[in-house]
């Protein structure tokens, strides 16, 4: 069965600061990888996900992950926050199948 | 514009009087399910649906029922609500399986409270 770590049920960060939320996966099978975003009262949104191939994926709003086997970690990055990015982030695997697992989230807080 | 609804968006209730929240798509995608979203938990999956008729348990079905009769509707049924079945329920569609690297469409949440 696939499992999600996420490291850290909060993270605060300054404006302009490095975003690093951290994800590990476990699974008996190359999974395939995603981050969702949500924003306060709304639904999820997907933010990039990683089928094969490139290992560094980008997504919208200037967020990447990437995805390193040996570690079997998905980490997401951003160089520089932004007010805008204040929101929950959930990592999610699937091994393929027709079940999709998230983690439990990280509560991003940008400082001014 | 492609969306996922839910209704009611807010619901409370008393225990064991049955209800349902409905969930519709406009995006004619084969995939649909529910998830329940609890603080400290993240989201877990109740149902989900690979097609009409085809449905099968999550990882928390306990007290709960789906049918998925028509391709965009796929209700979530409460036959005796529980107050441990309060939570922020979300319905969400995609074109295949998530195992096919398909990207789910969230509805906007029910917030259901269980008194």
């Amino acid at each position: 069965a696939q499992s999600v770590t996420q490291l850290g049920s909060h993270v605060s960060v300054s404006e302009g600061a490095l975003v690093l939320l951290r994800c590990n996966y476990s699974s008996s099978v190359p999974p395939y990888l995603f981050w969702y975003v949500q924003y306060p009262n709304q639904g999820l949104q997907l933010l990039l996900k990683y089928t094969t191939g490139a290992t560094l994926v980008k997504g919208i709003n200037g967020f990447e992950a990437e995805f390193k086997k040996s570690e079997t970690s998905f980490h997401l990055t951003k160089p520089s926050a932004h007010m805008s990015d204040a929101a929950e982030y959930f990592c999610a695997v699937s091994p393929g199948g027709e079940k999709l697992t998230f983690g439990t989230g990280t509560r991003l807080t940008i400082i001014p | 514009e492609a969306q996922v609804t839910q209704n009611p968006r807010y619901l409370i209730t008393v225990t064991g009087k049955k209800l349902t929240v409905t969930c519709s798509q406009n995006m004619n995608h084969e995939y649909m399910s529910w998830y329940r979203q609890d603080p400290g938990l993240g989201l877990r999956q109740i149902y989900y649906s690979m097609n009409v008729e085809v449905t099968d348990k999550g990882d928390v079905p306990e007290g709960y029922k789906v049918s998925r009769k028509e391709k965009r509707n796929f209700p979530l049924i409460l036959e005796s609500p529980s107050p441990n079945q309060t939570s922020l329920y979300f319905c969400a569609s995609s074109l295949g399986s998530p195992g096919s690297y398909n990207e789910q469409f969230f509805g906007p949440g029910t917030r259901l409270t269980v008194l």
